[in-house]
């Protein structure tokens, strides 16, 4: 069955500095992967879509990677804030439908 | 921010009894989905709806129903609540389904429903 994998720990940063979050996927092989940012209390909120074919998508300060052949997302935030804390959910394609990771707590501290 | 409501936003009652969740948008779009989180799980699929009067079940539909009767308008019932059933509950919408364009699908800020 598709299986998708986030790091279940939070991961805490200093304020400044680069957060790098993981979502790995197997069993099948996604068109494209869409990352969303959910706050305590909240729905998610879409943030940025990557196709098959791009290696790499770039919004202000977030940045994706996607590797077809590790099976593997990266979602980077460069120049962290506190406000940027937030758990942050990988969804790739699955078919016809999302299928949605557990998500990453990320902390940033002043 | 789409324009998503759903109702009520929290919710307690006790097993056995039925209960209805209501996802109301004003965006117009085609496709709306029914999903819950749990602990240790991602959001899983329960329902969604491609049109007025046309749904599908998604991965953890048994025990619940769904009805669209008008575009804006998706209803979940829990037909007999079981404490299995305690979650929060969300209803997104889209544009086109996954597996069209990519488009993002737009969320509501959620149900809490606990059963005792």
């Amino acid at each position: 069955s598709q299986k998708i994998e986030q790091n279940s720990e939070a991961l805490n940063i200093q304020e400044g500095k680069t957060a790098t979050l993981t979502c790995n996927y197997t069993n099948y092989s996604p068109a494209y992967l869409q990352w969303y940012r959910q706050d305590p209390g909240r729905g998610p909120v879409f943030l940025l879509l990557i196709r098959e074919n791009e290696k790499e998508k770039r919004k202000e300060r977030l940045k994706v990677t996607f590797d077809t052949t590790l099976k593997q997302s990266l979602f980077h935030i460069t120049a962290s804030q506190p406000a940027d804390s937030a758990t942050y959910l990988c969804a790739p394609l699955g078919f016809q439908k999302l299928v949605f990771g557990t998500g990453t707590r990320l902390l940033v501290s002043p | 921010d789409a324009g998503i409501t759903q109702s009520p936003r929290h919710k307690v009652t006790e097993t056995g009894t039925p209960v209805t969740l209501r996802c109301h948008q004003t965006e117009n779009h085609r496709y709306m989905y029914w999903y819950r989180q749990d602990p240790g799980h991602g959001l899983r699929l329960i329902h969604y709806s491609y049109g007025v009067k046309d749904t599908d079940k998604g991965e953890v539909s048994d025990g619940y129903s769904v009805s669209r009767s008008k575009t804006e308008d998706f209803l979940l019932t829990l037909e007999s609540a079981t404490s299995s059933q305690t979650s929060v509950y969300f209803c997104a919408i889209s544009e086109s389904m996954a597996g069209g364009r990519g488009q993002p699908q737009h969320f509501g800020d959620g149900t809490r429903l606990s059963i005792l």
